[in-house]
């Protein structure tokens, strides 16, 4: 079975410095994709970035960033220059290339102060 | 282009009702799914389905269903419904090919009284 945890709950970081948000996963499959999704209060759920298993450079967006480190089965999201528009729900996701399910850890609550 | 839309986005029926949840997705795109997301038990995964097949199926009671048109717009049905079915649920489309990125819908906030 595939799972994926996310084990922080919540997290806080101050507007302008940068904040790692942790994941990590299990999963059978060789061929995978791993997901970071926002959901900010209106609840619209938003792609943020996008790492095929197979690629081992990690995937960059302009502020946000990952770490896959695919032996550790591990997937964490930095933002960078963070602002008060990243407050929101992140969830970490994986899917398998033989299936379009995605399996979506609990979330994180990232509140951006001012 | 347009985003995925989903109709309605509020909702309140009553134990024992059924209810059907409308879905349009990104055009060009042919395959839709649906999640569930409650605070209880977080994103869970409906069904997705694909040229108006059934290509995956989560762990929900056969009173979840769906169907998608030839047009790719898909519809989900909930029938006998249940307090606990009381939920945003969640719409997304993507391209054929799995492992391709899914947009979703703003939801349909389900309330169950």
């Amino acid at each position: 079975a595939q799972t994926v945890t996310q084990s922080q709950p919540e997290m806080s970081v101050q507007e302008a410095e940068t904040v790692t948000l942790s994941c990590t996963y299990d999963t059978s499959e060789n061929n995978y994709y791993l997901f970071w999704y926002k959901q900010p209060p209106s609840r619209q759920m938003i792609l943020v970035i996008r790492q095929e298993a197979y690629k081992q450079q990690n995937a960059t967006e302009n502020r946000f960033s990952v770490n896959f480190q695919k032996a550790a089965k591990s997937f964490s999201l930095k933002i960078s220059d963070s602002q008060l528009g990243d407050t929101a729900m992140y969830f970490c996701a994986l899917s398998s290339s033989n299936t379009g399910k995605l399996i979506f850890g609990q979330g994180t609550t990232l509140q951006v102060k001012p | 282009k347009a985003g995925v839309t989903q109709t309605p986005r509020y909702l309140i029926k009553t134990r024992g009702q059924q209810v059907t949840l409308s879905c349009s997705p990104i055009s060009g795109h042919r395959s839709v799914s649906w999640y569930q997301q409650t605070p209880g038990q977080g994103l869970q995964f409906l069904f997705e389905y694909f040229s108006e097949t059934q290509r995956n199926k989560g762990n929900f009671p056969g009173r979840f269903s769906g169907r998608q048109f030839s047009n790719s717009r898909s519809e989900m049905n909930v029938s006998t419904l249940e307090l606990g079915d009381s939920a945003l649920y969640l719409c997304a489309s993507s391209p054929p090919l799995t492992g391709e990125t899914q947009y979703f819908g703003p939801g349909t906030r389900l309330l169950v009284l």
